[in-house]
């Protein structure tokens, strides 16, 4: 039963590209969170969503970046047009429907941005 | 507003002394507590959980947490660490509903041989 899977594990962005990381939940789970760890810091919430929803995105910055998790296939984590200060480690979650007991993490993907 | 601080960025503790890591929450509602770990370029891992009942609650690897109302205070206690233990801890705060879970900024671990 494989956990939660993040690719790619290391993402490098010049200023202005675009980055996508991706998040396959694990077998049977409907929820999707998306952290983002900078150096230094605790894990910042940005979004939560479940199956072709948003439920709650109130730690997104307002531009550049979007999430999705479509019917079928991963959650998607975009980021437009990066900047320097978006160099940060970023985790997915996931969870069983209908609860938040317990969160399984994915590794992460560590985007770096030159 | 929902909070949750850690006011120890960093502890260093000698092998096989025990040890205690501060997590202060401020929530609305009844909260669920979390204590995660998480080693160096891995994601976090479960240590414990509180929802209701008895507020000592038993964890993973050793671990304990008490939960205290009056203080807001939901601690991670260890009777005697092991080399291992180092790494960064994190205690988290959600609601009882499926919802976001918000972490504190951590406070990491180091032992002392």
């Amino acid at each position: 039963n494989a956990g939660v899977m993040q690719n790619p594990r290391h993402l490098v962005r010049r200023r202005g590209q675009e980055a996508r990381l991706r998040c396959s939940p694990m077998k049977g789970h409907s929820h999707v969170y998306w952290y983002r760890q900078l150096p230094e810091e605790g894990l910042k919430f940005m979004v939560y969503l479940q199956k072709e929803n948003i439920i709650d995105e109130s730690g997104m910055p307002k531009e550049r970046f979007s999430a999705e998790f479509p019917k079928e296939g991963p959650s998607i984590l975009r980021i437009q047009q990066v900047v320097r200060g978006d160099s940060a480690a970023y985790f997915c979650a996931s969870s069983p429907p209908s609860t938040n007991e317990k969160l399984f993490f994915g590794s992460g993907t560590q985007l770096s941005v030159l | 507003a929902q909070s949750v601080t850690q006011p120890d960025i960093h502890i260093t503790v000698s092998e096989g002394a025990s040890l205690e890591l501060r997590c202060n929450y401020s929530y609305g509602a009844t909260p669920y507590l979390f204590w995660y770990v998480q080693s160096p370029g891995q994601g976090l891992q479960l240590l414990l959980k509180y929802f209701s009942g008895d507020t000592l609650v038993q964890g993973i690897k050793g671990f304990e947490a008490e939960f205290k109302r009056s203080q807001s205070s939901f601690n991670l206690r260890k009777p005697s660490v092991h080399w291992s233990d180092a790494a960064e801890y994190f205690c988290a705060v959600g609601a009882r509903s499926a919802s976001k879970i918000i972490f504190g900024s951590g406070t990491r671990l180091s032992i002392r041989p």
